[in-house]
């Protein structure tokens, strides 16, 4: 089974801390994709990857950056958190080509105080 | 991409059939209909997809509509954990890259 892993289910963060979340998936996918999901706003793309070194912003990009050295690992940065972060953060990979799905991992929620 | 609209909540019985509708009149040619479930606390998961025929696996059925505007996910017998938010998703395919489009999806009950 395909498996993606975000580093931290829960998260507790200062406002203006450089904050890293990590996201490993193990079937070689191509794509790799950051959400966030805020109540009554569904889920919202950050940033994706088609490829390593390869980045494209989301609907959401402001205040974030990515990080892709790894085929298998996605990382999403916050420079200088802000409590208007604080959210549920999943990151999701899948192969490229046509009929495919794409796998999301559990969730990490961030808090920003 | 092409929009989709889905009611925001529907009910359902235990042991009744669910049937969840999507519309996406403006749906290209080369765009499928993906469905994903997020059950509370959890990553979205994949159900279904389907381009123009109706699709059946072990967990759902997908009726596309022959015009392709609408179409209408079927968990024939609902259980308490099928309770969740569910997302229609038209899927753009472009060379080299994939990106999903998440709506609010509609929060399904499944009550006793």
């Amino acid at each position: 089974d395909v498996k993606v892993t975000q580093s931290s289910r829960y998260l507790v963060k200062r406002t203006g801390e450089k904050v890293f979340l990590e996201c490993v998936q193990d079937m070689d996918h191509e794509n790799m994709f950051w959400y966030r999901q805020d109540p009554g706003l569904g889920l919202r793309l950050i940033y994706f990857s088609y490829d390593v070194k390869m980045k494209e912003k989301g609907d959401i990009p402001e205040g974030y950056s990515v990080s892709r050295e790894k085929k298998e690992r996605f990382s999403l940065i916050l420079e200088s958190a802000s409590t208007n972060q604080t959210s549920m953060y999943l990151c999701a990979s899948s192969e490229s080509g046509e009929r495919t799905e794409a796998f999301f991992g559990q969730g990490t929620r961030l808090t920003v105080v | 991409d092409a929009k989709t609209t889905q009611p925001p909540s529907m009910d359902c019985a235990e042991g009744r059939a669910a049937n969840l509708p999507c519309n996406h009149s403006t749906i290209s040619g080369n765009e499928y209909v993906y469905w994903y479930r997020q059950i509370h606390s959890q990553g979205p998961q994949y159900i279904i997809h389907g381009l123009k025929n109706n699709e059946t696996n072990e967990m759902a059925s997908l009726i596309i509509t022959e015009d392709r505007k609408s179409s209408t996910l079927i968990l024939p017998h609902a259980t308490l954990r099928d309770t969740a938010v569910y997302y229609c998703i038209a899927h753009v395919m472009n060379t080299g890259f994939q990106k999903l489009v998440f709506g609010t999806g509609t929060r399904l009950l499944v009550s006793p």
